[in-house]
């Protein structure tokens, strides 16, 4: 099946620890994305990266970092700077085409403090 | 930055009934998406619409660059198009999607 896995589904922080968030695609798309999103909010970008070796901030990157090291992948760390980490996380792609830039979505991961 | 509003913010419907959706924006774009999210938080794509109108079945959708507003539109609805509906708008200016605060549908049987 083509489409876009983040595992996990669930996942526990503890106070002070660092967490990697998996994002992998098979479409053969050029950018990826991180969004996060707080309950009852709109989407708030992370990171975006357009291509391989390459990733800029978004708007809320503090406390965040990203790698990009294959096309298919491109995984979220959350850092212990991340004082408030606890919402839903979700993972895009799309071809890159400037203007024409269709995003598509993972089915997301849920983050909790303990 | 662009401002993106959708309204209204929660809308309760019976099951047949149909019912408008609006996304205003700020600046000009040359890029707007809708999406639905439904109960489990998967987003899933319904519209890219920059311009004009498109329909896809009971749904369909109307935006209005020169204007700055988009319209979903819902024809009779059933339960399973309750979630959150998100308008999103891509500006060359800020090189990524600015979304907005979405408008929650609850459709009950």
């Amino acid at each position: 099946d083509g489409g876009i896995t983040q595992s996990p589904k669930y996942l526990f922080r503890k106070e002070g620890q660092n967490v990697t968030l998996s994002c992998e695609q098979n479409l053969n798309h050029d950018a990826m994305y991180w969004y996060r999103q707080d309950p009852g909010q709109g989407l708030r970008l992370i990171y975006y990266s357009q291509i391989v070796n390459d990733f800029q901030k978004g708007d809320i990157a503090e406390g965040y970092s990203v790698s990009r090291e294959k096309k298919e992948s491109f995984p979220l760390t959350v850092t212990s700077a991340q004082k408030n980490p606890t919402a839903f996380y979700l993972c895009a792609s799309s071809i890159w085409q400037g203007a024409k830039n269709i995003q598509y979505f993972g089915a997301g991961t849920r983050l909790s403090v303990l | 930055g662009i401002q993106v509003e959708q309204s209204p913010p929660d809308l309760i419907l019976q099951e047949g009934a149909n019912s408008t959706l609006r996304c205003n924006f700020s600046d000009s774009v040359n890029n707007l998406q809708w999406f639905h999210q439904n109960p489990w938080g998967q987003l899933i794509n319904l519209f890219y619409i920059p311009s004009g109108t498109k329909q896809n079945g009971r749904l369909s959708a109307t935006t209005v660059a020169t204007e700055r507003y988009s319209l979903l539109y819902i024809s009779s609805s059933q339960t399973t198009d309750s979630g959150v509906y998100f308008c999103a708008v891509f500006s060359g200016g800020y090189n990524k999607l600015i979304f907005g605060a979405g408008t929650r549908l609850a459709v009950h049987p």
